[in-house]
């Protein structure tokens, strides 16, 4: 049970250069998010899925998009990246069926790390 | 102003103290309470949870909800240099894989 995956675990990148992140879940979690961490700003929501075929905007969604290929991959897309995208990423996942789901327990991926220059 | 505020330390201690986390919060409709602890270049993971006001104990942590005050604690007993992590504190209105709105994070140093 791997749990939540993500790649790549670092990338550089210049100036509007584009890319996906991926992340996959084992654990057969409804509801997919991902997050982007910066020092002093927490961890701050940019996009979820609540199920398979359902995506919203959290609370920094600009610059980013995503697809939710199937039930265990969520993808984030950086179309043209720019020097405030740098950050780092985590994908997280959650689902019913479980008194960790029922309570709302988000699992987290490692991560990966961002530098746009 | 955020609807969750956290000092974000850093906070260091003597090993064997008692450390005190705290968060509060503005949203009353917030209704389950939880402590991730993040250790360096690690995502998140839960440590503590609680629904609605009380405490809950769990070996050498005990979570504390005051919803009257919109404060959450976190104290840890005997504190270990295993301890040293940032904490992050997370709230939502509701269970079952919705939201979670999370604090900055406190960062905890627990020296020998």
């Amino acid at each position: 049970n791997a749990g939540v995956t993500q790649t790549p675990k670092f990338q550089v990148l210049k100036t509007g250069q584009s890319m996906t992140l991926q992340c996959a879940q084992d654990m057969n979690h409804n509801s997919m998010y991902w997050y982007r961490q910066d020092p002093g700003m927490g961890l701050r929501l940019i996009y979820y899925s609540a199920s398979e075929g359902t995506t919203d905007k959290g609370e920094v969604p600009n610059g980013y998009n995503v697809s939710r290929l199937n039930k265990r991959e969520f993808s984030l897309r950086l179309e043209s990246a720019a020097p405030s995208q740098t950050s780092v990423y985590f994908c997280a996942s959650s689902g019913m069926g479980s008194l960790a789901g029922a309570r709302g327990e988000q699992f987290f991926g490692p991560g990966t790390r961002l530098t746009v220059l | 102003q955020k609807e969750v505020e956290q000092d974000p330390g850093p906070l260091s201690v003597p090993e064997g103290a008692i450390v005190s986390l705290n968060c509060t919060y503005s949203n009353s409709a917030f209704q389950y309470f939880m402590w991730y602890r993040q250790y360096s270049r690690k995502g998140p993971e839960l440590l503590m949870y609680t629904y609605s006001s009380g405490n809950k104990e769990d070996g050498r942590f005990t979570a504390q909800v005051d919803k009257s005050s919109k404060y959450i604690s976190l104290f840890i007993r005997d504190s270990q240099p295993s301890d040293s992590a940032t904490y992050l504190c997370a709230m939502s209105s509701t269970g079952g894989g919705n939201k979670l709105t999370f604090g900055t994070g406190t960062q905890l140093k627990v020296e020998l």
